[in-house]
């Protein structure tokens, strides 16, 4: 069984750029969230799709956005990127609505130079 | 919404000790309380999760406590290895269309 996906691992953007990354849930998982890891910030909450519709938004700017597709596949882009934006990128798909049990991509790596 | 403390934020033990990592959460709503585990550059995995029905689970050298009332859940690792070396993240959520909110982790070193 396939874990989640996430691509590319590793991304190097320039400031002012914008990014976006993908992330492939578990066959038959339909809820898919973003985190944002920083160093010492733990995971930070961006947004979960549902069935194609954003059911939950964290506290990011609007240059932070998602969308999901028919097949459960998820992008998120990031535009005007700041050097701030430089972190990791992790993806969860769920089963469940109840967004029990995450299981995690091993996330894209982003650096803003 | 829903708060979750995480203590310590940093823990080390000497190998073949215990550790033990304490959560609270705000609100009494919350219902299912996963543990994951995120060793140095890899993506954070699910080792151990509780039901609010329940007040403890075991898993070999793991183990999960819950307190309802005081609204507090703990992990356990008992007889600790240098591979638990680990940042450990406690999560509470309520289900339905709610995400769960996760603690700001807990570095765990184990010496040798």
């Amino acid at each position: 069984k396939a874990g989640v996906t996430q691509t590319p691992r590793y991304l190097i953007k320039t400031r002012g750029q914008q990014v976006t990354l993908s992330c492939s849930p578990i066959s038959g998982h339909r809820s898919v969230s973003w985190y944002q890891q920083t160093p010492g910030q733990g995971l930070q909450f961006l947004f979960e799709y549902f069935s194609e519709t954003q059911r939950n938004k964290g506290n990011f700017p609007g240059r932070f956005s998602g969308r999901q597709f028919s097949n459960s596949r998820s992008e998120m882009n990031v535009s005007t990127l700041e050097l701030g934006d430089s972190a990791l990128y992790l993806c969860a798909s769920s089963l469940d609505e109840g967004n029990y049990g995450y299981t995690f991509g091993s996330g894209t790596r982003l650096t803003v130079v | 919404g829903e708060n979750v403390e995480q203590h310590p934020s940093t823990l080390s033990v000497q190998e073949g000790d215990s550790a033990v990592i304490k959560c609270t959460y705000s609100d009494s709503a919350s219902n299912y309380f996963p543990w994951y585990k995120q060793e140095l550059g890899k993506r954070p995995q699910l080792i151990i999760d509780i039901r609010s029905n329940v007040g403890e689970k075991k898993d070999q050298r793991i183990a999960v406590t819950l307190n309802k009332t005081a609204k507090h859940f703990s992990l356990h690792i008992t007889e600790t290895q240098p591979e638990d070396s680990a940042v450990y993240f406690c999560a509470a959520s309520k289900g339905g269309s709610y995400i769960p909110t996760f603690g700001r982790g807990t570095s765990l070193i184990v010496h040798p």
